[in-house]
């Protein structure tokens, strides 16, 4: 089993529709999270992270985090053409000591 | 802004070539990594460094050795390239928060390499 799971979609949705991408990951002493966006031929930039349980918000982007069934989501509301790129959430803290445990990715699409 | 810069965007090397990947951060950050990406099986650490001549073994790190000379510098180094090192190479450093792990690392926009 991987440290984090994620579905590779891909997810195709209308413009302007709430996106919801999940994580599950299997180590609990993970204490940040962490979701990155990636745009083809691009590296992966930091969108939100955070600490422990609960909710993060920062403008369209929603994160939120329970550790209790260990479940990571970002939200994306009103959706734009601009967000299709490939979402890859993180974990790391704790027993992971200096490393960063990064899920595969889930490919979006958001057609205009 | 944290940037991260990888030397090439695009490389392309024969077998048996030692091949350097050079990557330089300007945000005086501890902790630098390097990543391969690869199509269904996401980020995997090659290696990583906490300090200046310092370096830790990731994941995969056979067939790899890396260099830390200057705290903004850490190269990658492939020491007789083969077909199966062809991938997306991607560094990223971060700062370190101690025992609760890594702030969140920033990454370059990577070198794809292609191992003839």
């Amino acid at each position: 089993q991987k440290e984090v799971e994620q579905d590779p979609g891909p997810l195709s949705v209308p413009e302007g529709a709430i996106v919801s991408l999940n994580c599950t990951y299997s180590n609990s002493a993970f204490q940040y999270f962490m979701w990155y966006r990636q745009y083809s031929r691009k590296g992966p930039e930091l969108l939100m992270y955070t600490y422990s349980s609960g909710n993060k918000e920062d403008g369209r982007f929603t994160a939120q985090v329970d550790k209790s069934s260990k479940y990571i989501s970002l939200f994306i509301r009103d959706s734009q053409p601009s967000d299709s790129a490939t979402y890859l959430c993180a974990g790391t803290g704790g027993t992971g000591g200096f490393k960063t445990i990064f899920g595969a990715g889930t490919r979006l699409f958001v057609k205009a | 802004d944290v940037k991260v810069t990888q030397s090439s965007r695009y490389l392309v090397k024969r077998t048996g070539e030692k091949v350097f990947l050079e990557c330089v951060q300007d945000m005086d950050h501890e902790n630098m990594f390097w990543y391969r990406q690869d199509p269904g099986l996401g980020l995997r650490l090659i290696y990583f460094s906490y300090d200046v001549k310092m370096k830790e073994k990731g994941d995969i790190p056979e067939g790899y050795s890396v260099s830390r000379e200057k705290k903004e510098r850490f190269s990658l180094i492939l020491e007789s390239a083969s077909t199966n090192q062809t991938s997306m190479y991607l560094c990223a450093s971060s700062l370190s928060w101690g025992t609760a792990g890594n702030q969140p690392q920033h990454f370059g926009d990577g070198t794809r390499l292609s191992i003839l």
